[in-house]
């Protein structure tokens, strides 16, 4: 069967650095998605990873090992506003998502 | 990017009504769009793939009969929930990919509707 794994809940101090992990096992497999979605908002685009290596955006990570079915999203110099699910999805062979049940990260001052 | 507009952002019916939802692609062409529905503290399910001029796609256990799709143009999809009960309240949610080839891969989402069904 197809499965996403990411761990429901994370706490992190602003300022700090966070790594969120996933697992995934996907009928095929088109790149790994990392979205953020604040509470009562629809998700938005972080990262797109389908070769195997560390994609950096600013103060966003993203690392893809396709042997492994395992990727992370690193976040630093953490802030407030980064306080969100963090939802992993995974393209199968047709090009569908197929969505974790999102990490929330929790951020104190 | 590519923005898709949604609406309502907000809808409470009464039980047995039919609510219907919109989703806009407005600054591009979307011969696919998606529809998600999202409960409390849980992932994303993916509904239905809607297409332009066609029937949409359900998903396994997605009642067709009860989510009713239309995608008549290339800019607007609409959900229409029909007969509600206080079970489908929920987050509803599109989205659409901007560019022709399915590996382009970003999805642009909606703001999202949230239904309260009394």
């Amino acid at each position: 069967g197809q499965n996403i794994d990411q761990p429901t809940e994370m706490t992190a101090t602003e300022g700090a650095i966070v790594q969120i992990n996933c697992t995934y096992q996907t009928s095929g497999f088109n790149g790994l998605f990392w979205y953020q979605q604040h509470a009562g908002e629809a998700p938005t685009f972080l990262s797109y990873n389908v070769l195997d290596g560390l994609e950096e955006k600013g103060r966003f990570s993203s690392f893809l090992s396709r042997s492994k079915g395992y990727s992370y999203l690193l976040l630093k110099e953490l802030q407030m506003k980064d306080s969100a699910s963090y939802l992993c999805a995974s393209m199968d062979s047709n090009y569908q998502l197929i969505w974790g049940a999102g990490t929330k990260l929790i951020i104190k001052p | 990017g590519a923005v898709v507009s949604q609406h309502p952002s907000w809808v409470i019916c009464k039980s047995g009504t039919s609510v219907k939802i919109e989703c806009r692609s407005l600054d591009f062409q979307a011969t696919t769009m998606f529809w998600y529905r999202q409960f409390p503290k849980q992932s994303l399910m993916l509904m239905a793939t809607s297409n332009e001029g066609s029937k949409a796609t359900y998903e396994q256990g997605v009642e067709k009969d009860k989510f009713l799709i239309n995608h008549a143009s290339l800019t607007l999809s609409t959900l229409t929930v029909t007969s509600a009960h206080p079970e489908d309240s929920s987050f509803y949610i599109c989205s659409a990919r901007d560019g022709a080839g399915w590996e382009s891969g970003e999805l642009f989402f909606g703001e999202g509707s949230r239904l309260t069904v009394l």
